[in-house]
């Protein structure tokens, strides 16, 4: 079994719309769990950490869900810059991260 | 503050050839993370290195791929008698703390074996 997962999509979205994606993970032991956005052809880049809490960045929103395993990424009014491969991670303590394979979203004029 | 940095960015060996790739972490992170991506593939972890220790190299292929992080200089990633199969994109992170901090990655090399 993976120890990361995520639909690779491709989410085909309009301007303005929101779009949510999910990341499940195996290991009840993982700590750390981040966002990140990887444009084509490009390195990843930090989107945004997810807390126990939730935590909000402009349109970004990420949850996290200990009982279910999971974390998802909200994006908000979504514009044509935000076309991407976005990319979970979960890390345990001390060691490698586990990346997901991305999920593509192409956000449509 | 300069990111994290590679080079050479672009790389062109032909199969039986060494392949040296070079990676310098941000300003004051000290631990540094290879990674391997086919095109239309995930990252895959290969090896992590704070300053003269492998960490884990769990991900590492055991023949032919080694890697350094002296305590002077850029980490490097080393592969020997390179094949076909190693094209790839080898992205370089680093991160303040190991583990649980975010990591920062750099522009990435690309490998082409020939």
């Amino acid at each position: 079994r993976k120890e990361v997962e995520q639909d690779p999509g491709p989410f085909n979205v309009p301007e303005g719309a929101t779009v949510a994606f999910n990341c499940t993970y195996s290991n009840s032991a993982s700590q750390s769990f981040f966002w990140y956005r990887q444009d084509c052809r490009k390195e990843p880049k930090l989107l945004m950490s997810v807390y126990s809490s939730g935590n909000e960045d402009g349109r970004f929103t990420a949850q996290l869900n200990r009982a279910s395993q999971y974390i998802s990424l909200l994006i908000r009014d979504s514009k044509l810059s935000d076309s991407a491969t976005y990319l979970c991670a979960v890390s345990q303590a001390g060691n490698q991260f586990y990346f997901g394979t991305g999920t593509s979203l192409t956000v449509i004029p | 503050n300069a990111g994290v940095m590679q080079n050479p960015r672009h790389l062109v060996r032909r199969r039986g050839q060494e392949a040296r790739l070079r990676c310098s972490p941000m300003k004051g992170h000290s631990h540094v993370y290879w990674y391997r991506q086919l095109p239309e593939e995930g990252l895959k972890f290969m090896v992590y290195l704070q300053k003269e220790n492998i960490i884990d190299e769990s991900g590492m292929p055991k023949e032919r791929f080694s890697a350094e992080f002296p305590k002077e200089g850029p980490s490097i990633l080393r592969i020997q008698q390179v094949v076909r199969g190693d094209s790839a994109a080898y992205f370089c992170a680093s991160s303040p703390i190991g583990g649980r901090f975010e990591q920062y990655f750099g522009p990435g090399t690309r490998l082409t074996v020939t």
